[in-house]
């Protein structure tokens, strides 16, 4: 139990449609990052949020965005969806006090694109 | 850029047998190296670390140390159970404020009793 909730566990859409998942951050910790995860396939970076602001993204393109609130909940948005986007998307939360590197992650979102 | 190259799964051991699961990495600078494990039904949960060269990590058993010279992290367990039985994940990162990990493709370990 890392204390990171995420929402929604499954769902299914549509090519061309766009969706919301969202996290909850384990208390005290101001850092969220998202990872895609494709079957079969480690986790990707997509991108992380410090106090707010995105202080890093890998490689994804502009239609994955994301938001973190001042209680430092986040939500990634992916609008067009492809089929390539089908995949677990997890969040992960980290503080930094102190710093120890270590990421503490949801169980993630299952999203399967039709 | 940063990669992470662990061997490909299954790994199919008895209970009590030695395991091995390799891991070789590229990185920029001096990375944190990590094991991270995915249990059935659950999320990513760090298994064990080392930040610099010749540390070793250490955790359940499980243990690994940090190569510089031959750029590897390499878990070992003396003894698996059939509680071991997950996905291993081999990451990284470069440090600095961005603190993004960069993950293998995982290795699944399957333990029969």
């Amino acid at each position: 139990e890392t204390g990171v909730t995420q929402s929604p566990t499954h769902l299914i859409k549509t090519r061309g449609q766009q969706v919301t998942l969202r996290c909850s951050s384990q208390s005290g910790h101001n850092t969220v990052s998202w990872y895609q995860q494709a079957l079969g396939q480690g986790p990707q970076f997509i991108f992380q949020y410090y106090r707010e602001e995105e202080n890093g993204r890998g490689n994804f393109p502009p239609r994955f965005s994301g938001l973190q609130f001042p209680n430092y909940s986040s939500e990634l948005n992916v609008n067009a969806l492809e089929l390539d986007d089908s995949a677990l998307y997890l969040c992960a939360s980290s503080g930094d006090r102190p710093n120890t590197g270590e990421l503490f992650f949801g169980e993630g979102s299952r999203l399967t694109v039709l | 850029g940063d990669s992470v190259t662990q061997m490909e799964g299954p790994v199919t051991l008895s209970e009590e047998a030695f395991l091995t699961i390799n891991c070789t990495y590229t990185a920029t600078g001096y990375p944190s190296l990590f094991w991270y494990v995915q249990y059935p039904g659950e999320g990513l949960q760090l298994l064990l670390k080392a930040t610099k060269a010749d540390d070793k990590g250490s955790n359940k058993g499980f243990e690994a140390t940090y190569r510089k010279e031959t750029t590897s992290f390499h878990l070992e367990k003396g003894s698996v159970q059939v509680s071991d039985s997950a996905v291993y994940f081999c990451a990284l990162t470069s440090g600095g404020g961005r603190r993004a990990l960069t993950f293998g493709s995982g290795t699944r370990l399957q333990v029969q009793p």
